[in-house]
């Protein structure tokens, strides 16, 4: 049964850099999009960005110029940096995973989640 | 469009139907995804595609759609359905996921 477990610090004062990885345990890396997903206290999920095995990113428009999704195929890891944080970053963040599928129409859904990590940006 | 909109609230009785709606221009394309979150929890798939649920969710969950408007239907309504319900979607040019802003669920 696939599973992600995830990691990072968890607390970060404004201006640094966010840092937190994926493992993805008990499947293949190859033929999904993985992504991450944040949920800011009290409010609701926020989809992040996403990358698939072979690299190929994409990202929220608002967060764009400062996310950066890596992968690392040999760990079977995925990992999330996002740069110059502030008070409005402090979030519970999941990594998961997502696959397409054609029905009449496409679909996209995400599966497998991480338990979440929580992120507080404070000075 | 890039947004998917919801109800912030929606209540049922114990034991009855009710349901929840998620409404954009993208679901004119792509069939929405369905997740169940309760508190201090991941959340949950619970609807995919057209009208597939995982392995593990009940039978009373559904989902359809029509136009830009996709549904959950949750018949028979139990204490423990009592959550956040979230929709998702590729935005419309197919590059990005967008989620709808929650449905909280009360079960009275």
């Amino acid at each position: 049964q696939v599973q992600l477990q995830q990691w990072g610090a968890g607390l970060l004062k404004p201006s640094e850099t966010l840092s937190l990885t994926c493992a993805v345990y008990g499947e293949s890396f190859s033929g999904y999009y993985w992504s991450w997903i944040r949920q800011p206290p009290g409010k609701g999920l926020e989809w992040i960005g996403e990358i698939n095995h072979s690299g190929i990113t994409n990202y929220t428009p608002s967060l764009k110029s400062r996310v950066t999704i890596a992968v690392d195929t040999s760990k079977s890891q995925f990992s999330l940096k996002l740069s110059s944080v502030t008070a409005a970053d402090t979030a519970v963040y999941y990594c998961a995973r997502g696959r397409y599928g054609i029905s009449d129409y496409y679909y996209y859904y995400m599966d497998v989640w991480g338990k979440g990590t929580t992120v507080t940006v404070s000075s | 469009s890039s947004e998917l909109t919801q109800d912030p609230a929606v209540s049922v009785a114990l034991g009855q139907t009710v349901r929840i709606t998620c409404q954009g221009d993208s679901l004119r394309s792509y069939y929405a995804s369905w997740y169940q979150q309760k508190p201090g929890q991941a959340p949950l798939l619970v609807i995919y595609g057209k009208n597939n649920r995982p392995s593990g969710i009940p039978d009373r969950f559904s989902g359809s759609s029509s136009g830009n408007t996709a549904s959950l239907t949750i018949t028979g309504a139990q204490a423990e359905d009592e959550a956040d319900y979230y929709c998702n979607s590729r935005d419309s040019s197919g590059d990005h996921l967008v989620f709808g802003g929650g449905t909280k669920l009360t079960v009275l």
